[in-house]
Order: C-alpha cells, then sequence, then structure tokens
C-alpha cells in the first residue's frame, strides 16, 4: 500500500514548454486534488476532482489542466509553463467528500 | 471567503519542553473541520490532528493536543514533551462542506537540543 505517488519528483522546464505531473492513489480514495505550494504561503488548490472523469477549477487554475480518465490517477497538465509556475505541486485524496486528505510526497517545478 | 491565519512565522522550543502553535480562522459557518498537518523537510505533509466543529472535545493525539475556541474562532496546537523529530512547518487548514480546504501560510518549529 503506497498511499499518494507522484511523479515526477523533479524537473526542470524552459518557458512555453510543456508537461505532465502524475498522481497516483491505491486508496480507493474518490477525491483528489492538486495544489501549489509557494514559499511563504500555505497550499492553494489548482483543481480538484470528486470522482471518476470529473474535474473542477480550484482556487488558482489558470495554466492548468487536469484529466482524471481513472479513478486511481489524477494528472496536472501544463502546456506552456511559465516561470510563475515555479513551485513545489503537491497531490492528494480523500476517501469522500470532507474527509482528511492523504498527500503524495510533492514535485518539484522549476520554469526557467 | 474563508481564511485561515497563523501569526508565528517561526516558533523555537526546548527539547521536552511544550510549545503553542496559533491558528485563527474566519468564517460564518457553523459545522465544519480543523486541521494540523506537519511538513517535515521531506516536503511531505502529515496530518497531525483533526477537530470536528460539532464537538465540543477537543482533540488529543498522544503529544499533540488542540484547544479549539469555537466563538473566538481559534484552533491552537500543543506538542507536549517536544522531540526533535517534531521539527517541522506545521499549517493549519479549515474545510467546510462542498468547499475546499484553505490553508494558512505555516509556522516554522524548530527544536532545540
Amino acid at each position: 500500500n503506497a498511499g499518494v505517488t507522484q511523479t515526477p519528483k523533479f524537473r526542470v522546464l524552459k518557458t512555453g514548454q510543456s508537461m505532465t505531473l502524475l498522481c497516483a492513489q491505491d486508496m480507493n480514495h474518490e477525491y483528489m486534488y492538486w495544489y501549489r505550494q509557494d514559499p511563504g504561503m500555505g497550499l492553494r488548490l489548482i483543481h480538484y476532482s470528486v470522482g471518476e472523469g470529473t474535474t473542477a477549477k480550484g482556487e488558482v487554475p489558470d495554466g492548468y489542466n487536469v484529466s482524471r480518465l481513472k479513478k486511481q490517477n489524477f494528472l496536472l497538465g501544463l502546456e506552456s509553463a511559465a516561470p510563475s509556475q515555479t513551485s513545489v505541486y503537491f497531490c492528494a485524496s480523500s476517501q469522500r467528500d470532507m474527509q482528511t486528505q492523504y498527500f503524495g510526497p510533492g514535485t518539484r517545478l522549476l520554469v526557467l | 471567503a474563508q481564511t485561515v491565519t497563523q501569526s508565528q512565522p517561526e516558533m523555537s522550543v526546548q527539547e521536552a519542553e511544550t510549545v503553542t502553535l496559533s491558528c485563527t480562522y474566519d468564517t460564518s459557518e457553523s459545522d465544519y473541520y480543523l486541521f494540523w498537518y506537519k511538513q517535515p523537510p521531506s516536503r511531505q505533509m502529515i496530518l497531525v490532528i483533526r477537530q470536528e466543529a460539532y464537538k465540543q472535545q477537543n482533540a488529543t493525539e498522544n503529544r499533540f493536543s488542540v484547544n479549539f475556541q469555537k466563538a473566538a474562532k481559534s484552533f491552537s496546537l500543543k506538542i507536549s514533551d517536544s522531540q526533535l523529530g517534531d521539527a517541522a512547518m506545521y499549517f493549519c487548514a479549515y474545510y467546510n462542506y462542498g468547499q475546499n480546504f484553505v490553508f494558512g501560510p505555516g509556522t516554522r518549529l524548530s527544536v532545540l537540543p
């Protein structure tokens, strides 16, 4: 039981490049979330999903897209990376609404 | 919109001593959840303790306990018998039905040997 895993752990991109961050959970959780964490700030929600095939915008969705084709996976895409997207990205999952969130180890992204 | 405030950017405590981290929040709701998460240097977010607003009894988890003051919208975390492994960033978080988690900016706790 690995919990929540994230791939990759670290990535460097050039401005304008695209990439996809993968989050996987093996706890059969319905809800999944993508956050970004910036220095001096708490986590901010980018997008979330309440079930397979559904996604919704969070607090800071601009510049990101997501997909939840399988219940256990939640992908975060950057179509054209910008330096402002340099951050640490966390994925989380929860059994259902109102439940405790379980976090992955984070992905550090540097956009030059 | 709900907000979560942690007024102490940094705190330090002597090993084996007790420390209290403060958190206040703003909401007009009566039923919600509050959490404390710990983020060690490994960056992984780890749940420390959770409190349901409808419960008057303060949550406890081994050396960790909270002082939940609903009227004052205050949710402080007390760490007793501090250990070196407690050194981390601590985030207070608020959650309400149908809404998203709101995290505070965090408090960096150092434990001095």
